[in-house]
């Protein structure tokens, strides 16, 4: 069975970066068959679809956000990983990663993580 | 950008009842939509992707139609587990699959 656990720190101070990893376990990255993508979501509101990842290294971007953002993989560890700079408290959401085919749905979600911007 | 726009926002009904949620694109998506329910705490769960194929595992309660730019979701009878918030998703666009606004589904 897939599973999708993020990580990284609960709290990020104002204009500093949002680090963020990944760690796909049951199935490998690198099957070629699926992206892995980031989406948010603020407390008490909806859904923003971040950006996503191939294994071999073909990214999209929320253009709302893409001038901040870069997805990373690293397939010697099954992992992706999401950083977004100068973080103001907008930024301030649950973070989720997950896995869709191209031009699909996303079917296998992790937990979520909540990061919050305060200094 | 492709706009998704659900309705309603919120909804109030009783088990037993037949729900219908309806998502429409601000172009043309053929049949690039999926949709998801999310409870309190918990990550989004698939229910519906490219408009009406079933998730495995999703009960058969639960269905979805259209293609162009209108969709709808529909329960046929609400179960206590299925009040929760749902978001239609287009997945057309390669550079941004944009969510609805959610709808919240409430027991009445």
């Amino acid at each position: 069975q897939l599973q999708l656990q993020e990580s990284g720190p609960g709290l990020v101070k104002p204009s500093e970066t949002l680090s963020l990893t990944c760690t796909v376990s049951g199935g490998s990255i690198s099957s070629g068959k699926y992206y892995w993508g980031w989406i948010r979501q603020p407390p008490g509101k909806g859904l923003e679809w971040i950006g996503s990842i191939f294994y071999s290294g073909s990214t999209y971007y929320n253009p709302s956000l893409k001038s901040r953002v870069t997805i990373s993989v690293d397939t010697s560890t099954n992992q992706f990983s999401l950083k977004l700079n100068s973080v103001t408290a907008a930024d301030t959401a649950v973070y989720y990663c997950g896995r869709h085919p191209a031009a699909a749905a996303t079917d296998y979600w992790g937990q979520g993580t909540l990061v919050t911007v305060s200094s | 950008d492709i706009q998704m726009t659900q309705s309603p926002s919120s909804l109030s009904a009783s088990v037993g009842d037949r729900v219908t949620i309806t998502c429409r694109a601000s172009q043309t998506i053929s049949t690039y939509l999926n949709w998801y329910q999310q409870e309190p705490g918990k990550a989004p769960k698939l229910l519906i992707y490219a408009a009406s194929r079933l998730q495995s595992g999703v009960p058969s309660r639960f269905s979805g139609s259209g293609s162009g730019t209108d969709f709808t979701l529909t329960i046929s009878s609400l179960q206590p587990e299925d009040f929760a918030t749902y978001y239609c998703q287009q997945s057309y666009s390669s550079l941004l699959y944009t969510f609805g606004q959610g709808t919240r589904l409430e027991i009445k």
